[in-house]
């Protein structure tokens, strides 16, 4: 399978913990991009990098919220010091250099703060 | 501030009718609209997309109509069966930039009954 894929697909974690998502784009895909879900609601951009580069953050990454792409293939979401209101799907995808305009996603993790 | 308003939230149709989603937009900005469907615990799905210099695209059983002076856009889907159940976000982006981060409506669930 080649398309994008995100571990774990789920995780529980008491408030207060850390958690940390991973992402593998499609291979050749020069952007990522992270996305928060919430139920009953569209994906909402938080970041994205072009290779290693990250270009833009969203004013929903708090401080709490770091992301990773040393090495412009995978990568990683942290959430330090989770709150239940980080409780969301977390959405990854990818998107090939001259086609930014079509994304494709990963399957998600679900993170529930308990 | 909602960018991108969805409706109906909610959509019941029968097998073989025509579904309508229907989204509005206010940045007039935008110039990329893709339709986007999701099943449960998959990630969104690019189903179909339009440039505002087009007023209708169809792909298959799904067409995009596109009013850019009413800054409105539609899915209908044709001849709708019980596999297109699932939730259908539109969406819209803007090359400024060059990042062409999505704006998502809040999503539509159609169940379309046998």
């Amino acid at each position: 399978d080649t398309g994008v894929s995100q571990n774990p697909r789920h995780k529980i974690t008491k408030r207060g913990q850390n958690v940390t998502f991973r992402c593998d784009p499609i291979s050749e895909h020069n952007r990522l991009y992270w996305y928060r879900q919430t139920l009953g609601q569209g994906p909402e951009f938080l970041t994205y990098f072009q290779n290693e580069a990250q270009l833009e953050k969203s004013r929903l990454l708090s401080d709490r919220f770091s992301a990773e792409r040393p090495k412009g293939s995978f990568s990683t979401l942290e959430i330090q010091r989770t709150e239940q209101g980080d409780s969301a799907m977390y959405l990854c995808a990818s998107s090939l250099k001259g086609q930014h305009y079509e994304q494709y996603f990963g399957p998600g993790t679900r993170l529930t703060v308990t | 501030q909602q960018q991108v308003k969805q409706s109906p939230q909610s959509l019941i149709v029968q097998k073989g009718g025509i579904s309508i989603i229907n989204c509005a937009y206010e940045n007039t900005a935008f110039d990329y609209f893709p339709w986007y469907q999701q099943f449960p615990g998959k990630g969104p799905a690019l189903l179909i997309a339009i440039r505002p210099d087009v007023s209708e695209k169809k792909e298959g059983r799904f067409t995009i109509s596109f009013n850019k002076s009413a800054k409105q856009f539609s899915l209908h889907i044709m001849d709708s069966q019980p596999g297109d159940s699932a939730t259908y976000f539109c969406a819209a982006s803007t090359a400024t930039g060059g990042s062409y981060i999505p704006t998502f409506g809040r999503g539509t669930s159609l169940i379309v009954h046998p």
